[in-house]
């Protein structure tokens, strides 16, 4: 079975520009989470989706969204980036009332 | 609010030494989950164990386990007989549960950093 996959792996953008970054999960999951791992702030929870629904959200800015399709496949996009947005941007899958979350490579963002 | 707590930051080691990863936890709910994650060099998070907060019998797998205690909200980590292919990033992180099953958001401790020396 193909793992989660996140595309692209690697983008350089500059400040004030919008980014979208693709997660296609685990056939059959059904929940894809998001996460930000940065040096200072580590990993950190950003939002769920399930069924195309935002479940879940963590602490974040409003420029930081998401979305879900009917295959799963979810979009995360950022605007008006900031150069604190650079991070590793983190995708894990799941089953349907599962609790273990299984991550992709990430999308290493740098803003410039 | 829950919180995950790894206070060592970096543990280097020379191999074939056991070596022991801390996790202190925080949270009021009563029913949660706690779990462990690899991070090697390439960066992709590996699931290692999931705990739920009504099982408290230790673990084993192989050269690893894992140490849950509520009395002390801790969950710690031990690897025997390291190897040097256990280099990497080791993050522990808790979940709490969700009404109509599965688990929420995770949150993550600030990872310990595992350097096992040939």
């Amino acid at each position: 079975k193909a793992g989660v996959t996140q595309t692209p792996r690697y983008l350089i953008k500059t400040r004030g520009q919008q980014v979208t970054l693709s997660c296609s999960p685990i056939s059959g999951h059904r929940s894809v989470s998001w996460y930000q791992q940065t040096p200072g702030q580590g990993l950190q929870f950003l939002f769920e989706y399930f069924s195309e629904t935002q479940r879940n959200k963590g602490n974040f800015p409003g420029r930081f969204s998401g979305r879900q399709f009917s295959n799963s496949r979810s979009e995360m996009n950022v605007s008006t980036l900031e150069l604190g947005d650079s991070a590793l941007y983190l995708c894990a899958s799941s089953l349907p009332r599962s609790y273990e979350q299984y991550f992709g490579p990430g999308t290493r963002l740098t803003v410039t | 609010a829950q919180k995950v707590t790894q206070a060592q930051t970096e543990i280097s080691v020379v191999e074939k030494e056991d070596v022991t990863l801390d996790c202190v936890y925080e949270t009021r709910d009563t029913t949660y989950y706690l779990f462990w994650y690899k991070q090697p060099p390439s960066g992709e998070l590996v699931f290692l164990i999931r705990r739920n907060s009504f099982d408290e019998q230790n673990e084993i797998s192989g050269r690893y386990s894992w140490n849950f205690q509520k009395s002390t909200s801790s969950f710690n980590f031990t690897i025997t007989a390291s190897q040097v292919v256990d280099s990497a990033v080791y993050f522990c992180a808790l979940s709490e549960a969700r009404s109509g099953g599965g688990a929420d958001g995770l949150t993550f401790g600030k990872g310990t950093h595992l350097i096992i020396q040939p």
